[in-house]
Parts: C-alpha cells; structure tokens; sequence
C-alpha cells in the first residue's frame, strides 16, 4: 500500500490566479497521476507523470493549463493556471502499487474559483 | 475507448439491507477495482479483482471478465457505507484506469 499526502487540502482561488497543488507518497513510486473530480462527477485522468521526463497528458488537457512537475519518486506538484470558475473541483494525485497494480489515491484537494 | 458504466446510479437503504452495486464494461480488461468515496473525498481502495469472487467482512465482488460486468455486494449495510462507489478498469497496454459513473448510496439509520 502506500500513504499519499496533499496540500493544500482546499483553497478559495480568484479567476486568473493559479494555484499549485503537492502531493508526497510515503515510499518510491514510479507512476503518479493526477484526476480531476468536477462536482458531482466521475473522476478524469488528466496526466501520468514519471520521474526524469515530461508528464503525459489526456485529451483535452495541456500543459500550458496543468504543468506538472515530478522532481523525485516521492513527490510532485500540479499547478492549475489562469484559473476560471470552471476550473472548481477535487484535485486527486495518486500512484500505482505494482504487485498487483493498484492504484492509492491522496486525500485531494478541493478548489473553488470565483 | 472503453466505457465503464454503472448501475445504479443512486441507491438509498435501511440500515441493515442488501445491495448489489454492478459495473460494465465494454472492453476486456487486464485489472478492475472497487473504490468507496466517503462523504468527505477520500477514496478509499475496496477491492482488486480482474476476476473471480473476493470477500472483505460485509463486502464481496465477483468480475465476470468474459462477460464483461463485475459486481459488489454489500451485506447488512451501515449508516458509515453512505458515500459513492465506483469501479474502474485498465486495459491490456496500458496503465491508466478509467472510471466508472459510480453509483451514490445513501444508507438510513
């Protein structure tokens, strides 16, 4: 298993600001993602990141409006540019567990736009 | 690409009741989980189970991966499994996991 942290745990954010979420898992993982929970939604994968290259973005998300980072095989950060209202969710990082390959999701992180 | 729908949507019981929440989908798929998001966010990992029957306390799942559905029962259900559930699949080659609809159940004292 492994023990995922995120900060910050919420924000209140005004429309063209950005905002740049952490995440620290308590052991080394290779993949980490980053999900998107709009309200009363699924959850969308918007990026998988490894560490030592680019992260790989879903459709319909770029990396001019989420730059992530991946510094380590501890850490990474998702940066929500320019935000707009629309942009009001759940930010969820989490990682893979190989062995089998399960997936541990952070406690997110709920972000208002207004 | 692969559609994981699930049913119900919304679901409310007693407190004590049965339910079986079911998951499809419409491709084959290398791995499946069952996850539990309670009131407050936090997702929490319920099952792995790319097929066959597990069993944890009150819950239990079974996948049918020929037939393409997996299923989750609850069992004598309490006020604490209020929250939404979802399930969500890989496929061969790949690494991410799509996730499902989910289905909100709301478990009455």
């Amino acid at each position: 298993s492994a023990v995922i942290s995120q900060k910050p745990s919420r924000d209140i954010c005004q429309r063209g600001t950005s905002l740049t979420i952490q995440c620290q898992v308590d052991s080394q993982v290779t993949m980490m993602f980053w999900y998107r929970q709009q309200p009363g939604q699924s959850l969308t994968l918007i990026a998988t990141a490894n560490q030592g290259s680019e992260a790989t973005y879903e459709s319909g998300f770029v990396i001019d409006k989420f730059p992530i980072s991946r510094p380590n095989l501890t850490f990474s950060t998702l940066t929500v540019s320019n935000m707009s209202p629309e942009d009001s969710s759940i930010y969820l990082c989490s990682v893979e567990v190989t062995g089998p390959e399960t997936q541990y999701f952070g406690p997110g992180t709920r972000l208002l736009v207004l | 690409g692969i559609q994981v729908e699930q049913s119900p949507p919304d679901l409310i019981l007693q407190e004590g009741a049965n339910s079986t929440l079911r998951c499809n989908f419409s491709d084959s798929v290398n791995n499946l989980q069952w996850f539990h998001q309670n009131p407050w966010g936090q997702l929490i990992n319920l099952f792995y189970i790319p097929s066959g029957t597990k069993q944890n306390g009150r819950l239990s799942a079974t996948t049918v991966a020929t037939e393409r559905y997996s299923l989750l029962y609850i069992s004598s259900s309490q006020t604490t499994d209020s929250g939404v559930y979802f399930c969500a699949v890989s496929t061969s080659g790949t690494y991410k996991y799509i996730f499902g609809t989910g289905t909100r159940l709301k478990v009455l004292a």
